[in-house]
């Protein structure tokens, strides 16, 4: 079992560079997110998707666009990167019907650590 | 709006110790979900518990146990008789049932179990 799966681990960028982070559950979960976590600032939702083709901003989003073309991937964006968007990144995927979480868990990657120089 | 809170930031104590972390919760929803998640060292996240708001009873698993309290809205977590592989940051989550379903996670309580 899969799981989520993130690409890259690690990724190194100047200012200004693009890339994109990739993300893909083999879970069938209708529900997929992006966090990135900064020292003492806990989990913060960046971007969030409650099915293919819908796609939602989170508390963060400002120079990261999403897209969700499949159920299964949920790239994250970085448009021109910036030395704040240095941080760790996570993919969470999970189980929704309907629109409706219940009570499921999020499953999440393990993580892709960018600094932005 | 939706907060969780958890006051300690970090916590040390000595192997064989007892040590809970404290969680807060605020929703005005009747309905919702409360998780905890532990981060070792190695940087994954890992869920441990979920508990919904219609159900107080308290679970134990092993040497782990907790105590969710509406009255306070709190869900706390205690380990007993706690283990070097305790070391981690342990994240407290609330989630709505509503559409987006977003969690709200905790900013984190780093334990660190010494030998």
């Amino acid at each position: 079992n899969a799981g989520v799966t993130q690409t890259p681990k690690f990724q190194v960028l100047k200012t200004g560079q693009s890339m994109t982070l990739q993300c893909a559950q083999d879970m069938n979960h209708e529900y997929m997110s992006w966090y990135r976590q900064d020292p003492g600032m806990g989990l913060r939702l960046i971007h969030y998707s409650v099915g293919a083709g819908i796609t939602d901003q989170g508390e963060v989003p400002n120079g990261y666009n999403v897209s969700r073309s499949t159920t299964e991937d949920f790239p994250l964006r970085l448009l021109s990167a910036a030395p704040s968007q240095t941080s760790v990144y996570f993919c969470a995927s999970s189980y929704s019907s309907g629109g409706r979480s219940y009570n499921s868990p999020l499953h999440f990657g393990n993580g892709t650590r960018l600094t932005v120089t | 709006a939706q907060k969780v809170t958890q006051a300690q930031t970090e916590i040390s104590v000595v192997e064989k110790e007892d040590v809970t972390l404290d969680c807060v919760y605020e929703t005005r929803d009747t309905t919702y979900y409360l998780f905890w998640y532990k981060q070792p060292p190695s940087g994954e996240l890992v869920f441990l518990i979920r508990r919904n708001s219609f159900d107080e009873q308290n679970e134990i698993s092993g040497r782990y146990s907790w105590n969710f309290q509406k009255s306070t809205s709190s869900f706390n977590f205690t380990i007993t008789a706690s283990q070097v592989v305790d070391s981690a940051v342990y994240f407290c989550a609330l989630r709505l049932n509503n559409y987006g379903q977003n969690f709200v996670f905790g900013p984190g309580t780093r334990l660190s179990v010494l030998p």
